[in-house]
């Protein structure tokens, strides 16, 4: 596609239940970042993918979260035993491998948990 | 300390007048500072980008970046209503560990 696609773009969860957001990065780009951003505030960074190195992860809130990146391409952020703070919009960006690029953002998946 | 800091404002200016944001990041390994632009609602997109010491223009837009004061800002001239908006600051390392890291954002309001 053109640009970063996230699916769902609106998620309403029951409290305990397990989501999964995907993102799709634009073609070529082999860096992949995931953000939270709750209501009013900045993008609290999550993990980021690039190539075939390990990914970063050192900004998952807990270990409820987790991530993948299959063949460089999708990606797919799993929340386990969903909990009201985890209500959020979860924002995907990537970007080329070289450092001077810009992210380019989808348009996010609007997480509800109730 | 956060990696990089913004104030959050709001920073209010009035129509026509110079809107000017400033950001500080913590890791002197940091390689590339991008400016972000953010609707209310919407996904950030970028305004400019900047890697060297100096003053980089791009039409009503400068972004100036210290790298011994770990400082990096954006003048915005002859602000206009549709420039209000929450402006993100964003600090790239290189490499394998170049995750973006952004500020917190600044709101700015240009008042007609």
């Amino acid at each position: 596609g053109a640009g970063v696609s996230q699916s769902p773009s609106n998620k309403v969860t029951e409290k305990g239940k397990d989501v999964e957001l995907r993102c799709d990065p634009i073609s070529g780009h082999t860096a992949l970042y995931w953000y939270r951003q709750s209501l009013g505030q900045g993008l609290e960074f999550l993990i980021y993918f690039q190539g075939n190195s390990a990914p970063d992860k050192s900004g998952l809130p807990s270990d409820r979260f987790s991530a993948e990146r299959t063949g460089g391409s999708v990606s797919t952020l799993t929340i386990q035993r969903t909990q009201q703070e985890d209500s959020a919009v979860y924002l995907c960006a990537s970007s080329l491998w070289r450092v001077n690029t810009e992210a380019f953002f989808g348009q996010g998946t609007r997480l509800t948990v109730v | 300390q956060k990696e990089v800091e913004q104030n959050s404002g709001p920073l209010s200016v009035p129509e026509g007048a110079i809107a000017s944001l400033n950001c500080t990041y913590s890791d002197r390994g940091s390689q590339s500072f991008f400016w972000y632009r953010q609707y209310s609602g919407k996904s950030p997109e970028l305004i400019m980008f900047i890697y060297s010491n100096g003053d980089k223009e791009d039409g009503r837009f400068t972004a100036q970046l210290n790298k011994a004061s770990q400082y990096v800002s954006l003048l915005i001239r002859d602000s206009q209503p549709s420039d209000s908006a929450t402006y993100l600051c964003a600090v790239k390392r290189s490499g394998n560990t170049g995750k973006l890291i952004f500020g917190q954002g600044t709101t700015l309001q240009v008042k007609p």
